[in-house]
């Protein structure tokens, strides 16, 4: 358990549906992140928040929306994906961002494994 | 940030000394080595990171060469459970994000 919580767990969608994956950390953190992993791929960065202000985005397509409302929490908004999408959505957050190795060990949830067909 | 170079594959056996090796011979003088290791579907895990020095935590050693060009994260007792993609990423002291590179899968069996 690292403190970093994602839902769902597991999910399959159309692509003409909406979802969201939701992240919430309760390690009192100011920075968030999310990456995509697919099937024998290294895990790549899609966007980074740093006190709730987007701070990096990755060349992500626009069907994918994220939004931060607080610190602790951040959302991935997913609308028209391509079957292509699926993937493992891992989020992760660290006491800050870009301040130094001892405040930057991000730590990671367990992830939402995204279906699409 | 500098490129790392993992085996694809190592295995071990339960017990027994685990010692996953990574070559970075471009890093930089202000790059730190970090590993972390990803068990099969879930998260990555941070274990470790160093600059020079040699470090040692609850789950690992990091042994970084005298030239910086190589390390070697060490397991001492291996378990079933540390059977998972170790990764070897080299930032910059203020780099924010992490590029994960292929890892190296290690295999703890009986």
């Amino acid at each position: 358990e690292t403190g970093v919580t994602q839902t769902p767990r597991h999910l399959v969608m159309g692509m003409t549906n909406k979802k969201s994956l939701k992240c919430e950390q309760h390690l009192g953190h100011n920075a968030m992140y999310w990456y995509k992993q697919s099937a024998k791929k290294p895990l790549e960065l899609m966007f980074v928040y740093n006190f709730k202000e987007q701070t990096e985005n990755n060349s992500v397509p626009s069907r994918f929306s994220p939004e931060c409302p607080n610190s602790s929490h951040l959302f991935l908004h997913l609308h028209t994906l391509q079957p292509e999408d699926s993937a493992l959505y891992l989020c992760a957050s660290s006491q800050h961002y870009k301040r130094g190795p001892l405040v930057d060990t991000q730590y990671f949830g367990p992830g939402t494994r995204l279906t699409v067909l | 940030d500098a490129k790392t170079t993992q085996p694809p594959s190592m295995d071990c056996a339960e017990g027994r000394a685990a010692n996953l090796p990574c070559n970075h011979s471009t890093i930089s003088g202000n790059e730190y080595v970090y590993w972390y290791r990803q068990i099969h579907s879930q998260g990555p895990q941070y274990i470790i990171h160093g600059l020079k020095n040699n470090e040692t935590n609850e789950m690992a050693s990091l042994i970084i060469t005298e030239d910086r060009k190589s390390s070697t994260l060490i397991l001492p007792h291996a378990t079933l459970r540390d059977t998972a993609v170790y990764y070897c990423i080299v930032r910059v002291r203020q780099g924010g994000k992490l590029i994960f590179g292929q890892g190296t899968e290690l295999s703890v069996k009986p």
